[in-house]
């Protein structure tokens, strides 16, 4: 079955504690990127992968890294998680230069920075 | 400046009859693809349907169809006999395909279908 796999789906932590967020797609996408959801804010970009080995911010990169060594992975770093990354955060995956391909979405990861 | 405006954070609308949601829309790219997507209460984002810069025709899949009107930038979905089930979020998405295949999402519209 086609899919965009997140680990954690919960994750309660604190300030500082560094965390990472899997996220593995097993379609042979190109294209990988992260969101983040917050209420009245819609989906906000923090970062895509247009391939192996290349990344680049998205509108809310702060905070965050990423890397993408295979093309199947696209992992999520919070190297020092603050209380405002509180968020509904999603890993999302298409083919690259098609128009008409929707984004698969992960289920999402809740994450709590107390 | 936004690139998709949504402009209703929510709606209410009695079952059975249809309902319109907004997204505007800028971008100077010639080529680029539009998505509605819906996000029930249980959190995940279920893709709806797709609309190409390209396309001569409104994209149509099955209730939902795209009210595509290329010069006045505007992308609305309509959701025809709308059912109990069809309340959630919706969110309009750009894909620009000549900077990156980025993709931008609007801030959503919350529907809510009445009994």
């Amino acid at each position: 079955e086609a899919q965009v796999t997140q680990n954690p789906r919960y994750l309660i932590t604190v300030t500082g504690k560094k965390l990472t967020v899997t996220c593995s797609q097993n379609m042979n996408h190109e294209y990988m990127s992260w969101y983040r959801q917050d209420p009245g804010l819609g989906l906000r970009q923090i970062y895509y992968s247009m391939n192996v080995e290349v990344t680049d911010k998205g509108d809310v990169p702060e905070g965050y890294k990423v890397s993408r060594k295979e093309k199947r992975n696209f992992p999520l770093i919070l190297e020092s998680p603050s209380p405002n990354q509180t968020s509904l955060y999603f890993c999302a995956s298409s083919l690259l230069g098609e128009a008409n391909q929707p984004q698969h979405f992960g289920d999402g990861t809740r994450l709590s920075i107390l | 400046a936004q690139k998709i405006t949504q402009t209703q954070p929510g709606m209410f609308v009695q079952e059975k009859e249809a309902v319109t949601l907004d997204c505007t829309y800028d971008t100077s790219d010639p080529s680029y693809g539009l998505f509605w997507y819906k996000q029930p209460s249980s959190g995940e984002m279920i893709f709806l349907i797709y609309q190409g810069s390209y396309d001569q025709q409104n994209a149509t899949e099955g209730r939902y169809s795209l009210n595509f009107q290329k010069a006045r930038k505007s992308a609305n979905l309509v959701i025809s006999a709308s059912q109990l089930g069809d309340s959630a979020m919706y969110f309009c998405a750009m894909r620009e395909m000549n900077r990156d295949d980025k993709i931008i999402f609007g801030k959503g519209t919350r529907l809510h279908i009445l009994p």
